[in-house]
Protein backbone atom coordinates (compact mmCIF):
# COMPACT_ATOMS: atom_id res chain seq x y z
CA UNK A 1 0.00 0.00 0.00
CA UNK A 2 1.35 3.53 -0.68
CA UNK A 3 2.53 5.80 1.74
CA UNK A 4 3.22 9.57 1.42
CA UNK A 5 5.46 11.14 4.36
CA UNK A 6 6.36 14.71 4.85
CA UNK A 7 8.58 16.06 7.22
CA UNK A 8 8.89 18.34 9.06
CA UNK A 9 4.80 18.62 10.07
CA UNK A 10 5.78 22.56 10.73
CA UNK A 11 8.99 25.03 9.71
CA UNK A 12 8.62 28.42 11.05
CA UNK A 13 11.58 30.58 9.10
CA UNK A 14 12.64 34.38 8.74
CA UNK A 15 11.63 36.24 5.51
CA UNK A 16 14.67 36.04 2.47
CA UNK A 17 15.34 32.07 3.38
CA UNK A 18 15.83 29.67 0.96
CA UNK A 19 14.30 26.17 2.29
CA UNK A 20 13.47 23.11 1.24
CA UNK A 21 9.91 20.90 1.61
CA UNK A 22 10.22 17.16 2.26
CA UNK A 23 8.15 14.06 0.82
CA UNK A 24 8.93 10.69 0.33
CA UNK A 25 7.03 8.15 -0.97
CA UNK A 26 6.84 4.21 -0.03
CA UNK A 27 6.31 2.64 -3.80
CA UNK A 28 8.11 3.79 -6.55
CA UNK A 29 5.52 3.13 -9.22
CA UNK A 30 4.14 6.41 -9.80
CA UNK A 31 2.06 8.24 -12.13
CA UNK A 32 3.11 11.63 -11.07
CA UNK A 33 3.44 13.68 -8.17
CA UNK A 34 1.82 17.13 -7.24
CA UNK A 35 2.18 19.57 -4.90
CA UNK A 36 -0.34 21.57 -3.69
CA UNK A 37 -0.50 24.74 -1.10
CA UNK A 38 -3.45 25.12 1.29
CA UNK A 39 -4.22 28.16 2.63
CA UNK A 40 -6.80 28.29 6.01
CA UNK A 41 -10.25 27.55 5.19
CA UNK A 42 -9.54 27.14 1.69
CA UNK A 43 -8.83 24.48 -0.85
CA UNK A 44 -5.93 22.83 -2.35
CA UNK A 45 -4.04 25.21 -5.33
CA UNK A 46 -1.76 22.78 -7.37
CA UNK A 47 2.11 24.56 -7.95
CA UNK A 48 3.87 22.06 -9.69
CA UNK A 49 2.98 18.69 -11.09
CA UNK A 50 6.06 15.91 -12.36
CA UNK A 51 5.12 13.35 -14.47
CA UNK A 52 7.27 10.40 -13.69
CA UNK A 53 9.67 10.39 -16.46
CA UNK A 54 10.53 14.14 -15.42
CA UNK A 55 12.80 14.90 -12.74
CA UNK A 56 12.21 18.10 -11.88
CA UNK A 57 9.53 21.09 -12.55
CA UNK A 58 10.06 24.73 -11.80
CA UNK A 59 7.59 28.14 -11.88
CA UNK A 60 8.79 30.84 -10.45
CA UNK A 61 10.56 30.62 -6.98
CA UNK A 62 9.16 27.31 -6.70
CA UNK A 63 11.47 24.15 -7.86
CA UNK A 64 10.36 20.32 -7.63
CA UNK A 65 12.39 17.59 -7.96
CA UNK A 66 11.47 13.87 -8.02
CA UNK A 67 13.89 10.44 -7.40
CA UNK A 68 11.42 7.91 -8.02
CA UNK A 69 14.28 5.14 -7.51
CA UNK A 70 14.23 6.67 -3.65
CA UNK A 71 10.93 7.55 -2.82
CA UNK A 72 12.05 11.26 -2.34
CA UNK A 73 10.47 14.33 -3.77
CA UNK A 74 11.56 18.27 -2.95
CA UNK A 75 9.83 21.28 -3.09
CA UNK A 76 12.52 24.18 -3.28
CA UNK A 77 10.89 28.03 -2.22
CA UNK A 78 13.48 30.45 -2.98
CA UNK A 79 13.59 33.80 -1.19
CA UNK A 80 10.61 32.88 1.22
CA UNK A 81 8.29 36.06 1.25
CA UNK A 82 5.20 36.08 4.32
CA UNK A 83 2.63 35.42 1.59
CA UNK A 84 4.69 31.80 1.45
CA UNK A 85 3.35 31.23 4.73
CA UNK A 86 0.28 27.61 4.19
CA UNK A 87 0.32 24.26 4.64
CA UNK A 88 2.36 22.80 1.30
CA UNK A 89 0.93 18.76 0.58
CA UNK A 90 2.71 16.73 -1.57
CA UNK A 91 0.13 13.82 -3.06
CA UNK A 92 1.35 10.52 -5.68
CA UNK A 93 -0.69 9.03 -8.21
CA UNK A 94 -0.37 5.93 -7.80
CA UNK A 95 1.16 2.88 -10.12
CA UNK A 96 0.15 2.92 -14.19
CA UNK A 97 -3.52 3.31 -13.67
CA UNK A 98 -5.42 6.38 -15.30
CA UNK A 99 -7.55 7.01 -12.77
CA UNK A 100 -6.42 9.84 -11.26
CA UNK A 101 -6.66 8.58 -7.69
CA UNK A 102 -3.80 10.75 -5.34
CA UNK A 103 -2.59 9.84 -2.57
CA UNK A 104 -1.42 12.72 0.24
CA UNK A 105 0.74 13.36 3.24
CA UNK A 106 -0.30 14.99 5.82
CA UNK A 107 1.67 18.48 4.80
CA UNK A 108 4.21 21.03 6.30
CA UNK A 109 2.75 24.04 7.68
CA UNK A 110 5.44 26.57 6.73
CA UNK A 111 5.03 29.85 8.47
CA UNK A 112 7.38 32.76 7.10
CA UNK A 113 8.17 35.69 9.66
CA UNK A 114 8.69 39.10 8.69
CA UNK B 1 -16.94 31.73 -13.63
CA UNK B 2 -14.86 28.77 -14.45
CA UNK B 3 -14.09 26.10 -11.59
CA UNK B 4 -15.33 24.46 -9.06
CA UNK B 5 -17.98 25.29 -6.77
CA UNK B 6 -18.92 22.91 -3.75
CA UNK B 7 -22.31 24.02 -1.69
CA UNK B 8 -22.96 24.67 1.13
CA UNK B 9 -19.60 26.05 2.28
CA UNK B 10 -20.65 25.52 5.92
CA UNK B 11 -23.29 23.03 7.24
CA UNK B 12 -24.40 21.51 10.82
CA UNK B 13 -26.76 18.72 11.21
CA UNK B 14 -27.71 16.02 13.23
CA UNK B 15 -26.96 12.42 13.63
CA UNK B 16 -29.35 10.05 11.51
CA UNK B 17 -30.10 13.06 9.22
CA UNK B 18 -29.41 12.70 5.55
CA UNK B 19 -27.29 14.96 3.85
CA UNK B 20 -26.25 15.91 0.54
CA UNK B 21 -22.99 18.11 -0.35
CA UNK B 22 -23.28 19.83 -3.79
CA UNK B 23 -19.92 20.06 -6.21
CA UNK B 24 -20.50 21.49 -9.64
CA UNK B 25 -17.00 22.47 -12.29
CA UNK B 26 -17.32 24.02 -15.29
CA UNK B 27 -14.47 22.88 -17.41
CA UNK B 28 -16.05 19.44 -18.35
CA UNK B 29 -13.54 17.43 -16.74
CA UNK B 30 -13.68 13.79 -17.43
CA UNK B 31 -12.87 12.45 -13.26
CA UNK B 32 -14.30 13.85 -10.39
CA UNK B 33 -13.30 13.11 -6.83
CA UNK B 34 -14.53 13.10 -3.06
CA UNK B 35 -11.90 13.86 -0.15
CA UNK B 36 -12.52 14.25 3.69
CA UNK B 37 -9.67 16.22 5.11
CA UNK B 38 -9.24 15.12 9.34
CA UNK B 39 -6.41 16.08 11.46
CA UNK B 40 -4.10 13.40 11.76
CA UNK B 41 -5.36 11.57 8.11
CA UNK B 42 -4.46 14.39 6.22
CA UNK B 43 -6.83 13.83 2.55
CA UNK B 44 -8.47 10.71 2.20
CA UNK B 45 -10.70 9.72 -1.06
CA UNK B 46 -14.47 8.57 -0.68
CA UNK B 47 -15.34 8.21 -3.94
CA UNK B 48 -14.25 9.20 -7.62
CA UNK B 49 -16.00 9.16 -11.22
CA UNK B 50 -14.39 8.51 -14.67
CA UNK B 51 -17.37 9.74 -16.43
CA UNK B 52 -20.98 10.30 -15.56
CA UNK B 53 -22.74 7.23 -14.75
CA UNK B 54 -19.22 5.53 -13.76
CA UNK B 55 -17.85 5.68 -10.19
CA UNK B 56 -15.97 3.77 -7.86
CA UNK B 57 -15.24 3.68 -4.40
CA UNK B 58 -12.43 4.98 -2.90
CA UNK B 59 -10.20 4.87 0.58
CA UNK B 60 -12.79 5.51 2.49
CA UNK B 61 -16.56 5.06 1.02
CA UNK B 62 -18.59 3.10 3.79
CA UNK B 63 -21.99 5.51 4.81
CA UNK B 64 -21.33 7.35 1.54
CA UNK B 65 -23.14 7.61 -1.52
CA UNK B 66 -22.58 9.24 -4.74
CA UNK B 67 -24.02 9.63 -8.04
CA UNK B 68 -22.97 11.38 -11.78
CA UNK B 69 -26.01 11.67 -14.15
CA UNK B 70 -24.19 14.65 -15.89
CA UNK B 71 -20.57 15.37 -16.34
CA UNK B 72 -20.55 18.69 -14.33
CA UNK B 73 -21.83 17.64 -10.99
CA UNK B 74 -20.94 14.91 -8.71
CA UNK B 75 -22.83 15.16 -5.33
CA UNK B 76 -22.02 13.37 -2.27
CA UNK B 77 -24.76 11.69 -0.06
CA UNK B 78 -24.69 11.19 4.16
CA UNK B 79 -27.66 9.24 4.04
CA UNK B 80 -27.56 8.71 7.77
CA UNK B 81 -24.93 11.05 8.93
CA UNK B 82 -22.71 10.23 12.26
CA UNK B 83 -20.27 12.30 14.24
CA UNK B 84 -17.51 9.97 12.63
CA UNK B 85 -18.30 11.83 9.60
CA UNK B 86 -17.74 15.71 10.69
CA UNK B 87 -15.16 16.70 8.60
CA UNK B 88 -14.05 18.98 5.82
CA UNK B 89 -14.86 17.80 2.35
CA UNK B 90 -13.34 18.92 -0.88
CA UNK B 91 -14.29 18.17 -4.22
CA UNK B 92 -11.91 17.68 -7.18
CA UNK B 93 -11.59 17.20 -10.64
CA UNK B 94 -9.14 16.69 -13.45
CA UNK B 95 -8.75 15.41 -17.17
CA UNK B 96 -7.14 11.52 -17.44
CA UNK B 97 -4.50 12.82 -19.83
CA UNK B 98 -0.72 11.39 -19.93
CA UNK B 99 0.26 11.97 -16.27
CA UNK B 100 0.60 15.48 -16.84
CA UNK B 101 -2.73 16.68 -15.66
CA UNK B 102 -2.98 18.04 -12.32
CA UNK B 103 -6.57 18.21 -10.16
CA UNK B 104 -8.28 20.82 -8.81
CA UNK B 105 -10.35 21.52 -6.23
CA UNK B 106 -12.95 23.62 -4.81
CA UNK B 107 -12.96 25.73 -1.23
CA UNK B 108 -14.77 22.56 0.76
CA UNK B 109 -17.49 22.22 3.05
CA UNK B 110 -17.08 22.17 6.25
CA UNK B 111 -19.62 19.70 7.94
CA UNK B 112 -20.37 19.55 11.83
CA UNK B 113 -22.78 16.52 12.98
CA UNK B 114 -24.11 16.94 16.49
Amino acid sequence: KQEVTQIPAALSVPEGENLVLNCSFTDSAIYNLQWFRQDPGKGLTSLLLIQSSQREQTSGRLNASLDKSSGRSTLYIAASQPGDSATYLCAVRAGSSNTGKLIFGQGTTLQVKP
Amino acid sequence: DAGITQSPRYKITETGRQVTLMCHQTWSHSYMFWYRQDLGHGLRLIYYSAAADITDKGEVPDGYVVSRSKTENFPLTLESATRSQTSVYFCASSEPGQGNQPQHFGDGTRLSIL
